[in-house]
């Protein structure tokens, strides 16, 4: 069986702050892990997948096998980061197992 | 706008009543997913296809459910005998079978389904 796990249900941060929202997951073979994001009244979108090694918007994340975790990281907030972001693993088949997804609020 | 799109946006409906959703994928897309979100929740996986193929479908999904695609294109959902607890933000994606695991799920805006 293959779960994702989000710890947080909301993080505040203020602008300027480095953010870090936390993943884990349980899954028994060499999972694909991707970080959706979804601003405001806007759809589902991909943020960055730990395959393509990349920085979007300024975040990263690394998998981390050995603590089974893909945090997501940013070292300064700014206020349109404030979304939904969701953590998701695909196994062997194709359908991704999403977690329950954190809310990114960022104050002045 | 070349996105998944999908119709109704809304819809509301009377329990026992039976409703049909539909999903337009990215034109060259050949995989097409539909998933269940309800409040508080993360996307949960309903079924795929691989053009017109259904070649999974979640063990937690009701015979009340049928999803059809017939021409590897558009993507019918279907719910027989509503509940209740079929309210939820019914989401669609796509991508393209590029013959690794990479490829990339595209959602729709969703379908907002209220069972009175």
């Amino acid at each position: 069986a293959q779960r994702v796990t989000q710890p947080e249900k909301l993080l505040s941060v203020f602008k300027g702050a480095p953010v870090e929202l936390k993943c884990n997951y349980s899954y028994s073979g060499s999972p694909e892990l991707f970080w959706y994001v979804q601003y405001s009244r806007q759809r589902l979108q991909l943020l960055l997948r730990h395959i393509s090694r990349e920085s979007i918007k300024g975040f990263t994340a690394d998998l981390n096998k050995g603590e089974t975790s893909f945090h997501l990281k940013k070292p300064f907030a700014q206020e349109e980061d404030s979304a939904m972001y969701y953590c998701a693993l695909r196994g062997t088949a194709s359908k991704l197992t999403f977690g329950t997804g954190t809310r990114l609020q960022v104050t002045l | 706008d070349t996105g998944v799109s999908q119709n109704p946006r809304h819809k509301i409906t009377k329990r026992g009543q039976n409703v049909t959703f539909r999903c337009d994928p990215i034109s060259e897309h050949n995989r097409l997913y539909w998933y269940r979100q309800t409040l508080g929740q993360g996307p949960e996986f309903l079924t795929y296809f691989q053009n017109e193929a259904q070649l999974e479908k979640s063990r937690l999904l009701s015979d009340r459910f049928s999803a059809e695609r017939p021409k590897g294109s558009f993507s019918t959902l279907e719910i027989q005998r509503t509940e209740q607890g079929d309210s939820a933000m019914y989401l669609c994606a796509s991508s393209s079978n590029s013959g690794g695991m990479t490829d990339t799920q595209y959602f729709g805006p969703g379908t907002r389904l209220t069972v009175l």
